[in-house]
């Protein structure tokens, strides 16, 4: 299996401008969690999936971000418009479902910068 | 709510040597699972090890084991024969069981020196 994938590695963009994240779960996992990991704040959950359904989006930080799982292979995570404090590095991860023991697969994450 | 807490923000230990790196968490509710990861400092995100609430025996995975101690709500991270490759950032983490939300602690940096 070729684990979590996610797009693109590096983004760098100007403020204001439209920003998409892609991420590819492993086959069969169930849930997709979106992360995003900053110096300030740690790990932090923006949202997650179970069965391409969002379950809990109150990790997003405000309207500018949303997400999607149009099916069970792909995810997106658009920050529009977006603005310097959303640098960070954003992960994406998924898991089997329930039975917690199967561990949660993240990718190798993108790192923004918004200049 | 859940809350996770890690107080050692890093720690410098001799190759071949065991380290344990502490993580306390906070949660009422019965059934729980507890995670460590090790970030490198490429920065992907690897699990390591898992312990569930209700385990009767501490977790142990190679040269990793988890001293789980429910009733101080606490869930330590043992590398025995520390190697140069261990040095990176470890977090531990919980969900609750069928919740599946992951909330992490703030993590520590572990240098292993040869």
């Amino acid at each position: 299996d070729a684990g979590v994938i996610q797009s693109p590695r590096h983004e760098v963009t100007e403020m204001g401008q439209e920003v998409t994240l892609r991420c590819k779960p492993i086959s069969g996992h169930n849930s997709l969690f979106w992360y995003r990991q900053t110096m300030m704040r740690g790990l932090e959950l923006l949202i997650y999936f179970n069965n391409n359904v969002p379950i809990d989006d109150s990790g997003m930080p405000e309207d500018r971000f949303s997400a999607k799982m149009p099916n069970a292979s792909f995810s997106t995570l658009k920050i529009q418009p977006s603005e310097p404090r959303d640098s960070a590095v954003y992960f994406c991860a998924s898991t089997p479902g329930a039975g917690s023991n199967y561990g949660y697969t993240f990718g190798s994450g993108t790192r923004l910068t918004v200049v | 709510a859940q809350k996770i807490t890690q107080t050692q923000p890093g720690m410098f230990v001799q190759e071949k040597e065991a380290v344990t790196l502490d993580c306390t968490y906070d949660t009422s509710d019965p059934s729980y699972g507890l995670f460590w990861y090790k970030q490198p400092s490429s920065g992907e995100m690897i699990f390591l090890i898992y312990q569930g609430s209700y385990d009767q025996q501490n977790a142990t995975e190679g040269r990793y084991s988890l001293n789980f101690q429910k009733a101080r709500k606490s869930a330590n991270l043992v590398i025995s024969a520390s190697q140069l490759g261990d040095s990176a950032m470890y977090f531990c983490a919980m969900s609750r069981v069928g919740d599946y939300k992951l909330s992490f602690g703030a993590g520590t940096t572990v240098t292993v020196r040869a």
